[in-house]
């Protein structure tokens, strides 16, 4: 059984470029959170996606998306980066929305 | 509405000492709760959570954690810290289906282990 892997771990974008992070969830979990966690404090929910379609979002503004591919993988994308985007961005599957979320390892960005 | 509260960001115990780690949640619903470790540079492991039925409930690496609702609490402990030990620990609550399900975590509490 494959866990939970997120690519790339590191990059680094300019302020206004913009970012995609993938995210592959482990094996037979149909539901993909995203969260990101700014240094020092804890993860923040940014939106879920159950069977391809999202199902729910926090407070983050529309130009942070998503996509959820029928295989169950994911993708966050953030447009027109700000500095205060930089952070360590997770990934957590589940194999249902209700139970416990397997998380990645993280992609850490650094926007500058 | 759903949050949590970790008091104290930084805790420091003797390797071997009782380790104590507190949590406070809110929540309008019958809370599910969890206890992830972090530790450097790497993704959020989950080391116990509680969803119904018993209140003590046992995770790994000899941590436990009681479920008090009177108190809405749900502490975590480990009778004997080990210097593997040193990490970061988030207290998290998630909402049944029906009402939202993300979890909501706590500012963290930063563990360290003195030899």
């Amino acid at each position: 059984e494959t866990g939970v892997t997120q690519s790339p771990t590191h990059l680094i974008k300019t302020r206004g470029q913009q970012v995609t992070l993938r995210c592959s969830s482990q094996s037979g979990h149909n539901t993909v959170s995203w969260y990101q966690q700014a240094l020092g404090q804890g993860p923040q929910f940014i939106f879920q996606y159950y069977r391809e379609e999202e199902n729910g979002r926090g407070n983050f503004p529309p130009r942070f998306s998503g996509l959820q591919f029928p295989n169950y993988s994911s993708e966050l994308n953030v447009n027109a980066l700000e500095l205060d985007d930089s952070a360590l961005y997770l990934c957590a599957s589940s194999h249902s929305m209700n139970t416990e979320a397997f998380f990645g390892q993280g992609t850490r960005l650094t926007v500058v | 509405a759903q949050s949590v509260t970790q008091l104290g960001s930084h805790v420091s115990v003797s390797e071997g000492a009782l380790v104590l780690l507190r949590c406070n949640y809110s929540s309008s619903v019958p809370p599910y709760l969890f206890w992830y470790v972090q530790y450097p540079n790497q993704g959020l492991q989950l080391l116990l959570k509680y969803t119904t039925g018993a209140t003590l409930v046992k995770g790994i690496n000899g941590f436990e954690a009681e479920f008090k609702k009177s108190e809405t609490s749900f502490h975590l402990t480990k009778p004997s810290a080990h210097m593997s030990d040193a990490a970061e620990y988030f207290c998290a609550v998630r909402g049944p289906t029906n009402t939202g399900n993300q979890f909501y975590f706590g500012t963290g509490t930063s563990l360290t282990v003195i030899p």
